[in-house]
């Protein structure tokens, strides 16, 4: 069974920038989540899906991220325009329920110059 | 707004040592999840606790949960280089969300 993934590995833009990053969760898993990692801090919740529908946005810093999940399959999280301090690694992570492991995709390294 | 913190923040530790780290959230969770990232990857799922007062053991790990299911913990017994990473709770307090706690970074000294 493949796991999730995610797309780009790495990603380099400089301030004001567009980027969308990408991820595609365990194939039957309703539940999507995106979460972001500073500086090797806390993993800060950013929002969750359940199918195509979001379930909670609330860790979303501001209106410049937005998050789809179109169909209920992959999702994109695009962040525009970037600022410096949305450098981090972004994880997504999917699982069959909320009450059950989650399982975590290797993560998008974001750098805004 | 929700809180989950964990003690220590760091730990270095001689290999063979025993070594906890606490969870306390500012609210009741349905349940509490550990997970491990090690160094350069991504979390990965240890274990899941769902009672309250709940005990459970894998190998040389015991995990438990609190009986306000507010605070756990997770000890690992005779370190090994190989427990090296950071150690991480979560959990959801309401349908949505889900925190993780602020981690604890485990360094073991061979």
């Amino acid at each position: 069974e493949a796991g999730v993934t995610q797309f780009p590995s790495h990603s380099v833009i400089e301030k004001g920038q567009t980027v969308t990053l990408r991820c595609d969760p365990i194939s039957g898993h309703d539940n999507l989540y995106w979460y972001r990692r500073v500086m090797g801090k806390e993993i800060k919740f950013l929002l969750h899906f359940v199918k195509e529908s979001k379930q909670d946005e609330s860790g979303m810093p501001n209106n410049r991220f937005l998050a789809e999940r179109t169909g209920g399959t992959y999702s994109t999280l695009k962040v525009q325009p970037a600022e410096l301090e949305d450098s981090g690694v972004y994880f997504c992570a999917s699982s069959q329920d909320r009450l059950h492991e989650q399982f975590f995709g290797p993560g998008t390294r974001l750098t805004v110059l | 707004g929700q809180q989950v913190m964990q003690i220590p923040q760091y730990q270095h530790v001689q290999e063979g040592e025993d070594f906890t780290t606490y969870c306390n959230s500012s609210t009741t969770l349905s349940n509490i999840q550990w997970y491990k990232q090690r160094p350069g990857g991504h979390p990965v799922f240890l274990i899941q606790l769902v009672k309250s007062g709940e005990v459970k053991k894998q190998k040389r790990l015991t995990f438990q949960f609190g009986e306000a299911k507010k605070n756990s913990s997770l000890h690992i017994t005779a370190t090994q280089t190989t427990d090296v990473g950071t150690y991480f709770c979560a959990g959801p307090p309401s349908p949505g969300q889900f925190y993780f706690g602020t981690g604890t970074s485990l360094t073991v000294i061979p």
